[in-house]
């Protein structure tokens, strides 16, 4: 079955480390996204690509960064540099085009300790 | 102010009532609209696209005013599996791309 893979599902991290979040997807979608959860609180843009070897910042992109080498994967990194990480990490991938929704995968809970 | 609007509520209804929710966009140039449906601790899944002629899936209705900006999504004969945070989502033109954008949500408690 298509759909989009994150890992790990759980991810505890020390202060001062950097932490990457897995997400990977086989669904043929061009675009991908990642979002930031806070309990209460909606989803906030930190990067999407569109294309292969392309991303654009979001809202909240600071301290974090991101890489877009294969169409399947979208790998981001939770660096040093951000004050607090400690979230829900949701990623999801489109086709790209206006009039169709999106697909999530099952979030990362990322700690910091 | 907010690009995407909602009451975050939470609405608290008995089984069998009928409940509607709001969401009002601030970009007129936005382009297609979306109910998402998120379970707690879980990921947001799609419950359905919203048209401009409106659109009905079962016990949902979805609507758009365009000239009002604002979506809606309509809940008929509550079931207790309705509880849950419905997000609206807004897809935004941001130089030539669209980038989907979250309401906060709102959350639904149906109660025996």
């Amino acid at each position: 079955d298509g759909g989009i893979t994150q890992s790990p599902k759980y991810l505890f991290r020390k202060e001062g480390q950097n932490v990457t979040l897995s997400c990977e997807q086989n669904l043929n979608h061009d675009a991908m996204y990642w979002y930031r959860q806070d309990p209460g609180q909606g989803l906030r843009l930190i990067y999407y690509s569109q294309i292969v070897n392309d991303f654009q910042k979001g809202d909240i992109a600071e301290g974090y960064s991101v890489s877009r080498e294969k169409k399947e994967s979208f790998p981001l990194t939770v660096t040093s540099a951000q004050k607090n990480p400690t979230a829900f990490y949701l990623c999801a991938s489109s086709p790209g085009l206006a009039n169709y929704g999106y697909t999530f995968g099952s979030g990362t809970r990322l700690t910091v300790v | 102010r907010k690009e995407v609007e909602q009451d975050p509520g939470p609405f608290n209804v008995p089984e069998g009532a009928t409940v509607a929710f709001n969401c009002t966009y601030s970009n007129s140039a936005s382009q297609s609209f979306f109910w998402y449906r998120q379970d707690c601790r879980k990921e947001p899944k799609l419950l359905m696209s919203v048209y401009s002629s409106g659109n009905e899936d079962g016990r949902f209705t979805a609507q758009l005013n365009r000239a009002s900006q604002y979506i809606s999504l309509l809940i008929r004969d509550s079931k207790l599996s309705d509880s849950a945070t419905y997000l609206c989502v807004v897809n935004m033109e941001t130089g030539g791309s669209y980038i989907p954008t979250f309401g906060r949500g709102t959350s639904l408690i149906v109660h025996p």
